[in-house]
């Protein structure tokens, strides 16, 4: 039981460059999220989803895409990077409403 | 505009001291989750409360969700070095309670 699983662990941009995060559950949890941490700002929600097949903007959705075509996966997809977007990325998921949320170690992206 | 409010945002005592740390909306909340985060980790489940004026303890913290569950508090009596740390509390919204927000987080660090 491997929990929540994220790749890659470091990752350097140029501007404009695109990349996907990976991000994998083997619980078998129906919510799975993305975050992004700030020094100062908590961590702020991009994305979630409640199921496959299901997903919804969270409180900074702009220029990240995602989707969730299993249970396990939910990759989370930069499109064209920005500077604005260097932070550290937390994948989570959890089993249902009240649950314990499990988080990822974390990606940490820089976009120069 | 946060939608969970932290505070203090730091907090620096000594070892022994009795400290208490606070978050507060103006959002009514299916359930309030408390996290602690160490640097170059995910943030980890410390509590769920539920019940308007629950109160649960886990050894020296005690963790309080409002009548109203607007707010909560967590109150560690004794600090010790250990429990330094990034404290978040999380909060379920959207729809069906699926999406979990932060607040932005209280920095505690403890002296010997």
């Amino acid at each position: 039981n491997a929990g929540v699983t994220q790749t890659p662990k470091f990752q350097v941009l140029k501007t404009g460059q695109s990349m996907t995060l990976q991000c994998a559950q083997d619980m078998n949890h129906e919510y799975m999220s993305w975050y992004r941490q700030d020094p100062g700002m908590g961590l702020r929600l991009i994305h979630y989803s409640v199921g496959a097949g299901i997903t919804d903007q969270g409180e900074v959705p702009n220029g990240y895409n995602v989707s969730r075509s299993t249970t396990e996966d939910f990759p989370l997809r930069l499109l064209s990077a920005a500077p604005s977007q260097t932070s550290v990325y937390f994948c989570a998921s959890r089993r249902g409403r009240n649950n314990e949320q499990f988080f990822g170690p974390g990606t940490r992206l820089t976009v120069l | 505009t946060q939608l969970l409010e932290q505070s203090p945002q730091f907090l620096s005592i000594q070892e022994g001291e009795n400290l208490t740390v606070y978050c507060n909306s103006s959002s009514v909340f299916s359930s309030l989750q408390w996290y602690r985060q160490e640097p170059g980790e995910g943030p980890v489940l410390l509590v769920t409360v539920v019940t308007g004026g629950e109160v649960k303890k886990l050894k020296r913290l005690t963790f309080q969700f409002g009548d109203a569950r607007k707010d909560s508090s967590l109150h560690i009596t004794a600090a010790q070095p250990g429990d330094t740390g990034l404290y978040l509390c999380a909060g379920a919204r959207g729809q069906a309670g699926t999406a979990l927000i932060f607040g932005k987080g209280t920095t505690l660090s403890v002296s010997s």
